[in-house]
Protein backbone atom coordinates (compact mmCIF):
# COMPACT_ATOMS: atom_id res chain seq x y z
CA UNK A 1 0.00 0.00 0.00
CA UNK A 2 0.76 3.46 -0.48
CA UNK A 3 2.05 5.54 2.25
CA UNK A 4 4.02 8.46 3.99
CA UNK A 5 7.09 7.99 6.62
CA UNK A 6 8.74 9.61 8.91
CA UNK A 7 12.44 8.60 10.24
CA UNK A 8 13.13 8.63 13.14
CA UNK A 9 9.89 8.75 15.16
CA UNK A 10 12.16 9.99 18.30
CA UNK A 11 15.26 11.59 18.74
CA UNK A 12 17.39 13.77 21.33
CA UNK A 13 19.71 16.12 20.21
CA UNK A 14 21.98 19.01 21.27
CA UNK A 15 21.45 22.41 21.09
CA UNK A 16 23.53 23.52 18.23
CA UNK A 17 23.63 20.94 16.38
CA UNK A 18 22.08 19.99 12.68
CA UNK A 19 19.57 17.83 12.92
CA UNK A 20 17.36 16.08 9.53
CA UNK A 21 14.00 14.36 10.03
CA UNK A 22 13.39 12.74 6.73
CA UNK A 23 9.63 12.43 5.22
CA UNK A 24 8.86 9.73 2.33
CA UNK A 25 6.05 9.14 0.83
CA UNK A 26 5.33 6.41 -1.98
CA UNK A 27 1.09 8.03 -3.55
CA UNK A 28 3.35 10.07 -6.33
CA UNK A 29 2.17 13.44 -4.66
CA UNK A 30 3.41 16.28 -5.54
CA UNK A 31 2.67 18.63 -3.20
CA UNK A 32 4.62 18.05 0.52
CA UNK A 33 4.26 19.50 3.27
CA UNK A 34 5.81 19.81 7.65
CA UNK A 35 4.13 21.33 9.79
CA UNK A 36 5.18 21.36 13.74
CA UNK A 37 2.76 20.81 16.49
CA UNK A 38 2.96 22.33 20.12
CA UNK A 39 0.74 22.82 23.07
CA UNK A 40 -1.49 25.90 22.64
CA UNK A 41 -0.31 26.52 19.11
CA UNK A 42 -1.67 23.50 17.04
CA UNK A 43 -0.43 22.41 13.76
CA UNK A 44 1.89 25.59 12.04
CA UNK A 45 2.99 25.02 8.99
CA UNK A 46 7.18 25.11 8.58
CA UNK A 47 7.56 25.12 4.34
CA UNK A 48 5.96 23.36 1.91
CA UNK A 49 6.59 21.99 -1.81
CA UNK A 50 4.64 21.70 -4.84
CA UNK A 51 6.98 20.10 -6.89
CA UNK A 52 10.77 18.86 -7.60
CA UNK A 53 12.78 22.13 -6.84
CA UNK A 54 9.89 23.54 -5.50
CA UNK A 55 10.24 24.62 -1.72
CA UNK A 56 8.46 27.42 -0.33
CA UNK A 57 8.43 29.12 3.74
CA UNK A 58 5.26 28.61 5.68
CA UNK A 59 4.40 30.58 8.94
CA UNK A 60 7.40 29.26 10.78
CA UNK A 61 10.41 28.35 8.71
CA UNK A 62 13.28 30.57 10.53
CA UNK A 63 15.94 27.88 11.48
CA UNK A 64 14.74 25.57 9.13
CA UNK A 65 15.43 24.49 5.77
CA UNK A 66 14.15 21.90 3.29
CA UNK A 67 15.19 20.46 -0.30
CA UNK A 68 12.81 18.34 -2.91
CA UNK A 69 15.65 16.71 -4.94
CA UNK A 70 12.46 13.77 -5.92
CA UNK A 71 8.91 13.28 -5.70
CA UNK A 72 8.91 11.01 -2.84
CA UNK A 73 11.33 12.99 -0.37
CA UNK A 74 11.00 16.31 1.57
CA UNK A 75 13.67 16.16 4.04
CA UNK A 76 13.47 18.68 6.87
CA UNK A 77 16.98 20.03 8.17
CA UNK A 78 17.04 22.31 11.57
CA UNK A 79 20.36 24.30 10.92
CA UNK A 80 21.42 24.50 14.67
CA UNK A 81 18.61 22.89 16.45
CA UNK A 82 17.77 25.27 19.54
CA UNK A 83 15.12 24.37 22.49
CA UNK A 84 12.62 26.33 20.98
CA UNK A 85 12.41 23.54 18.47
CA UNK A 86 11.43 20.54 20.80
CA UNK A 87 7.81 19.66 18.96
CA UNK A 88 6.34 17.07 17.48
CA UNK A 89 6.85 16.93 13.62
CA UNK A 90 4.47 15.82 11.49
CA UNK A 91 4.88 15.47 7.35
CA UNK A 92 1.77 15.51 4.72
CA UNK A 93 1.50 15.24 1.03
CA UNK A 94 -1.37 15.32 -0.77
CA UNK A 95 -2.15 14.95 -4.65
CA UNK A 96 -1.43 18.65 -6.92
CA UNK A 97 -4.36 20.66 -7.44
CA UNK A 98 -6.19 19.38 -4.24
CA UNK A 99 -6.10 20.20 -0.24
CA UNK A 100 -6.61 16.54 1.33
CA UNK A 101 -3.75 16.04 2.60
CA UNK A 102 -2.48 12.65 4.11
CA UNK A 103 -0.03 12.99 7.27
CA UNK A 104 2.66 10.85 8.18
CA UNK A 105 3.31 9.10 12.32
CA UNK A 106 5.33 11.85 13.31
CA UNK A 107 8.50 12.61 14.67
CA UNK A 108 8.85 13.77 18.42
CA UNK A 109 11.90 16.03 18.73
CA UNK A 110 13.81 17.01 21.81
CA UNK A 111 16.67 19.85 21.85
CA UNK A 112 18.40 19.41 24.98
CA UNK B 1 -7.57 36.49 15.87
CA UNK B 2 -6.45 33.17 14.47
CA UNK B 3 -7.63 32.17 10.82
CA UNK B 4 -9.01 29.28 12.12
CA UNK B 5 -10.60 28.92 15.60
CA UNK B 6 -11.60 25.97 17.58
CA UNK B 7 -13.09 25.78 21.15
CA UNK B 8 -10.37 23.65 22.98
CA UNK B 9 -12.50 21.87 25.12
CA UNK B 10 -12.82 19.13 26.53
CA UNK B 11 -16.15 18.10 25.82
CA UNK B 12 -17.23 15.72 28.04
CA UNK B 13 -20.34 13.38 27.12
CA UNK B 14 -21.93 10.45 28.24
CA UNK B 15 -21.70 7.44 25.66
CA UNK B 16 -24.65 7.45 22.98
CA UNK B 17 -25.16 11.64 23.43
CA UNK B 18 -24.64 14.22 20.53
CA UNK B 19 -22.23 16.41 20.27
CA UNK B 20 -21.21 19.43 17.89
CA UNK B 21 -18.18 21.28 17.52
CA UNK B 22 -17.79 24.57 15.04
CA UNK B 23 -14.80 25.70 13.59
CA UNK B 24 -14.57 29.72 12.51
CA UNK B 25 -12.44 30.80 9.80
CA UNK B 26 -11.72 34.15 8.84
CA UNK B 27 -11.91 34.41 4.96
CA UNK B 28 -15.46 34.55 3.60
CA UNK B 29 -13.62 33.18 0.30
CA UNK B 30 -12.18 30.01 1.85
CA UNK B 31 -12.43 27.43 -0.93
CA UNK B 32 -12.34 23.80 0.57
CA UNK B 33 -12.70 22.56 4.53
CA UNK B 34 -12.23 19.84 6.37
CA UNK B 35 -12.36 17.91 9.66
CA UNK B 36 -9.43 15.37 10.89
CA UNK B 37 -9.67 13.05 13.92
CA UNK B 38 -6.38 13.05 16.18
CA UNK B 39 -5.84 10.07 18.59
CA UNK B 40 -3.30 10.98 21.36
CA UNK B 41 0.57 11.28 20.16
CA UNK B 42 -0.61 9.76 16.99
CA UNK B 43 -1.12 11.59 13.49
CA UNK B 44 -4.36 13.53 12.16
CA UNK B 45 -6.26 11.22 10.08
CA UNK B 46 -8.85 12.87 7.69
CA UNK B 47 -12.68 12.35 9.13
CA UNK B 48 -14.35 13.52 6.64
CA UNK B 49 -14.26 16.21 4.02
CA UNK B 50 -17.23 19.59 4.43
CA UNK B 51 -19.44 20.22 1.50
CA UNK B 52 -21.40 23.24 0.97
CA UNK B 53 -24.62 21.19 1.01
CA UNK B 54 -23.73 19.11 4.32
CA UNK B 55 -22.78 15.51 4.09
CA UNK B 56 -23.11 12.53 6.41
CA UNK B 57 -21.01 9.89 6.67
CA UNK B 58 -22.48 7.40 9.30
CA UNK B 59 -22.70 9.11 12.68
CA UNK B 60 -20.94 12.06 11.20
CA UNK B 61 -22.41 15.11 10.18
CA UNK B 62 -20.83 17.81 8.62
CA UNK B 63 -22.23 21.42 7.62
CA UNK B 64 -20.67 24.26 6.66
CA UNK B 65 -22.08 27.87 6.86
CA UNK B 66 -20.47 30.37 4.32
CA UNK B 67 -22.65 33.16 5.93
CA UNK B 68 -21.36 32.76 9.66
CA UNK B 69 -17.87 31.50 8.25
CA UNK B 70 -18.41 28.45 10.26
CA UNK B 71 -17.91 24.80 9.49
CA UNK B 72 -19.77 21.92 11.98
CA UNK B 73 -19.57 18.56 12.86
CA UNK B 74 -21.96 16.59 14.41
CA UNK B 75 -21.33 13.21 16.35
CA UNK B 76 -24.54 11.19 17.38
CA UNK B 77 -24.76 8.06 19.19
CA UNK B 78 -20.94 9.01 20.63
CA UNK B 79 -18.39 5.68 21.52
CA UNK B 80 -15.94 5.29 23.51
CA UNK B 81 -13.88 5.24 20.86
CA UNK B 82 -14.91 8.69 19.80
CA UNK B 83 -12.68 10.12 22.23
CA UNK B 84 -10.36 12.42 20.60
CA UNK B 85 -9.37 15.94 19.24
CA UNK B 86 -10.56 16.99 16.33
CA UNK B 87 -9.36 18.94 14.22
CA UNK B 88 -10.86 21.39 11.27
CA UNK B 89 -8.37 22.88 8.53
CA UNK B 90 -9.27 25.05 6.02
CA UNK B 91 -8.08 26.10 2.68
CA UNK B 92 -8.21 29.96 3.18
CA UNK B 93 -7.78 31.37 -0.19
CA UNK B 94 -5.03 32.76 -1.89
CA UNK B 95 -3.30 29.91 0.27
CA UNK B 96 -2.51 27.47 -2.82
CA UNK B 97 -2.73 23.82 -1.62
CA UNK B 98 -1.83 24.47 2.21
CA UNK B 99 -4.50 23.97 4.88
CA UNK B 100 -4.67 25.81 8.14
CA UNK B 101 -5.50 24.33 11.19
CA UNK B 102 -7.52 25.11 13.75
CA UNK B 103 -6.01 24.20 17.40
CA UNK B 104 -7.92 21.21 17.61
CA UNK B 105 -11.24 20.68 20.14
CA UNK B 106 -10.71 17.61 22.57
CA UNK B 107 -13.74 15.68 23.01
CA UNK B 108 -13.78 12.84 26.04
CA UNK B 109 -16.79 10.25 25.56
CA UNK B 110 -17.90 8.82 29.03
CA UNK B 111 -19.16 5.46 29.87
Amino acid sequence: DAEITQSPRHKITETGRQVTLACHQTWNHNNMFWYRQDLGHGLRLIHYSYGVQDTNKGEVSDGYSVSRSNTEDLPLTLESAASSQTSVYFCASSVSGQTEAFFGQGTRLTVV
Amino acid sequence: RKEVEQDPGPFNVPEGATVAFNCTYSNSASQSFFWYRQDCRKEPKLLMSVYSSGNEDGRFTAQLNRASQYISLLIRDSKLSDSATYLCAVNLVNAGNMLTFGGGTRLMVKP
